[in-house]
């Protein structure tokens, strides 16, 4: 069974740091493509990061770009999100995607809530 | 980065119902868009992808059209599992981006 397990997430104070990781299992990760897509309370899915497989195509939205780091460990399985200088308005439920040819497989989740 | 704008924002509608909604893109995007059903508490799930293909699984009242900067999704007899938040998202070129989302509402 795909699986896809976000863990990482709690509260923080604004200006500070988090690691967000998504565990896969039941699929080929070293083969797929990953994002992450988040959602802040009451708005709206907004695209965050990607990787591609070897880690040789990355991708950014202009609202993360320069403060958070996305990155893979194929030989664990493993997904990262390394969030910098974190922003009330970065407070949001973060989803880790597998993308074929659409994202057909989610996680359930993780909450980062950056407040003081 | 491209935008994608969406409309409506939201719906009311009965079951049995035909409902579209229709997403425009800044910018040509060739047939890079997907469409997907977000329930709260759950994880989105794909309708449609490449525009107009629909994934095995879903159900065949789901379907996709368009090309360029203009698409639609339409839903030809509305299910009450339907009632839900709809996005388009095009993956044509960095940053990825959603449109803001359609509520599809009970009547």
């Amino acid at each position: 069974e795909v699986q896809l397990v976000e863990s990482g997430g709690g509260l923080v104070q604004p200006g500070r740091s988090l690691r967000l990781s998504c565990a896969a299992s039941g699929f080929n990760f070293a083969d797929s493509a990953m994002h992450w897509v988040r959602q802040a309370p009451g708005k709206g899915l907004e695209w965050v990061s990607c990787i591609n497989w070897n880690s040789n195509s990355i991708g950014y939205a202009d609202s993360v770009k320069g403060r958070f780091t996305i990155s893979r460990d194929n030989a664990k399985n493993f997904l990262y999100l390394q969030m910098n200088s974190l922003s009330p308005e970065d407070t949001a439920l973060y989803y880790c995607g597998r993308w074929v040819a659409g994202f057909d497989q989610w996680g359930q989740g993780t909450l980062v809530t950056v407040s003081s | 980065a491209i935008q994608m704008t969406q409309s409506p924002s939201s719906l009311s509608a009965s079951v049995g119902d035909r409902v579209t909604i229709t997403c425009r893109a800044s910018q040509g995007i060739r047939n890079d868009l997907g469409w997907y059903q977000h329930k709260p508490g759950r994880a989105p799930k794909l309708l449609i992808n490449a525009a107009t293909s629909l994934p095995s699984g879903v159900p065949s009242r789901f379907s996709g059209s368009g090309s360029g900067t203009d698409f639609t999704l339409i839903i030809s007899s509305l299910q009450p599992e339907d009632f839900a938040t709809y996005y388009c998202l095009q993956d044509y070129s960095y940053p990825w981006t959603f449109g803001q989302g359609t509520k599809v509402e009970i009547k």
